[in-house]
């Protein structure tokens, strides 16, 4: 059974820095991999898809890696800003289907 | 813009009292599903359609029920909402080929809808 999990469970940092954001799962034979943002209260985001066959995504100011291998993900964040104050989740299919398996949750707050 | 659309964004009902919540999407994906999300938890996978089969989670309570009238809408039926059901419900869709194993596409989200059972 595929068990996702995200440390650290919440982050607050201030404002400019960069941030890294960690994923691990336990079952390495996976497709891709996904990282959603949520705000409170609403649905989810999709910010980055990696494919197994990746090393790594970038969008703006957001850069993902995967390392199946050692069944681990990293979102990194550059030059944070208030605006990034969100929940983010990583999540991996489950098998060959298309249902997604979420980790708890890394809920950051960047203060002005 | 193309988009995943719930309806109500905010549902009440009372304890017992059948609900159906409402999912729309203009994306024209052939996959679409539901997760219930409880507060400070990650989204659970409830079902999901792929096409017209309809696919369960072998830990989805039967009070739970879903349709799909065509490719566009899926509703999720609450038969006899406890009070244990309340929880934000989420809507998603995703586009497969199913030509190639594991083609797996970005599942897109609608804003969800928050249930509050009375």
């Amino acid at each position: 059974k595929q068990e996702v999990t995200q440390i650290p469970a919440a982050l607050s940092v201030p404002e400019g820095e960069n941030l890294v954001l960690n994923c691990s799962f336990t079952d390495s034979a996976i497709y891709n991999l996904q990282w959603f943002r949520q705000d409170p209260g609403k649905g989810l985001t999709s910010l980055l898809l990696i494919q197994s066959s990746q090393r790594e995504q970038t969008s703006g100011r957001l850069n993902a890696s995967l390392d199946k291998s050692s069944g681990r993900s990293t979102l990194y964040i550059a030059a944070s800003q208030p605006g990034d104050s969100a929940t983010y989740l990583c999540a991996v299919p489950k098998g060959a289907g298309n249902m997604l398996t979420f980790g708890g949750g890394t809920r950051l707050m960047v203060k002005p | 813009d193309a988009m995943v659309i719930q309806n109500p964004r905010y549902q009440v009902t009372q304890f017992g009292k059948p609900v159906t919540l409402s999912c729309s999407q203009t994306l024209n994906h052939n996959v679409m599903y539901w997760y219930q999300q409880k507060s400070s938890q990650a989204p659970k996978l409830l079902f999901h359609y792929y096409d017209k089969d309809f696919n369960n989670e072998a830990d989805t309570p039967d009070n739970f029920q879903s349709r799909r009238p065509n490719t566009s809408f899926c509703f999720l039926d609450i038969r006899s909402p406890g009070l244990g059901d309340a929880a934000m419900y989420l809507c998603a869709t995703s586009r497969d080929s199913g030509l190639i194993l594991g083609s797996y596409n970005e599942q897109f989200f609608g804003p969800g809808t928050r249930l509050t059972v009375l």
